[in-house]
């Protein structure tokens, strides 16, 4: 199985910047999740984008995919101190059904 | 229900002693996956069930921890003469298939201490 890869590992920005935070994996895949965990508990899905798209937006996030370097990125425009958490990726490829995740972006926003 | 449920949300235990954690899927979803959570850590992947196939065991990192689901319900994570090492927080996801296309629904967690 392969394995996402957050960049950078802690991202420190002030109330109303943007966010920007990256993903490389290694293999073929066939979607890419985004999660966002608080204090150490459960996920909370974010977004889903597929092989064939380049781009998503949710509110105030925007996910694009680039397959041919192997990367994603999550944006989260005008940040706001709740956006303070950590942000995993999770890619799949193939018919391997595990899910497999990086150690994730700790983002801090402070107000 | 409406999401994933774990219990308890914190455990406490003695080095030593037996823990078991519970996992409430969302009604109708196959998959049900284990993971864990070292403080700082990304997730480790523990143990996958889908529907009546055989469930891959391969991330349960020693034979002290064992998993079990009844049919596409609930499932429990074992974890035996617990260490030190043991403490984390363990989440259980789930989702209607064993693929990324419906996205994952996690529980909250179960915090567990050895002390």
């Amino acid at each position: 199985s392969q394995q996402g890869e957050e960049d950078p590992q802690a991202l420190s920005i002030q109330e109303g910047e943007n966010a920007t935070m990256n993903c490389s994996y290694k293999t073929s895949i066939n979607n890419l999740q985004w999660y966002r965990q608080n204090s150490g508990r459960g996920l909370v899905h974010l977004i889903l984008i597929r092989s064939n798209e380049r781009e998503k937006h949710s509110g105030r996030l925007r996910v694009t995919l680039d397959t041919s370097k192997k990367s994603s990125s999550l944006l989260i425009t005008a940040s706001r101190a709740a956006d303070t958490a950590s942000y995993f990726c999770e890619v799949e490829g193939g018919s391997n059904y595990k899910l497999t995740f990086g150690k994730g972006t700790l983002l801090t926003v402070n107000p | 229900g409406a999401g994933v449920s774990q219990s308890p949300s914190n455990k406490v235990t003695e080095k030593g002693k037996d823990v078991e954690l519970r996992c409430d899927p969302i009604s109708g979803h196959t998959a049900l996956y284990w993971y864990r959570q070292r403080l700082g850590q990304g997730l480790e992947f523990l143990i996958y069930f889908q529907g009546n196939s055989a469930p891959d065991k391969s991330g349960l990192p020693s034979d002290r921890f064992s998993a079990e689901r009844t049919g596409e319900s609930v499932s429990t994570l074992t974890i035996q003469r617990t260490q030190q090492e043991d403490s984390a927080v363990y989440l259980c996801a789930s989702s209607l298939a064993g693929t990324g296309n419906y996205g994952y629904t996690f529980g909250s967690g179960t915090r567990l201490t050895v002390v």
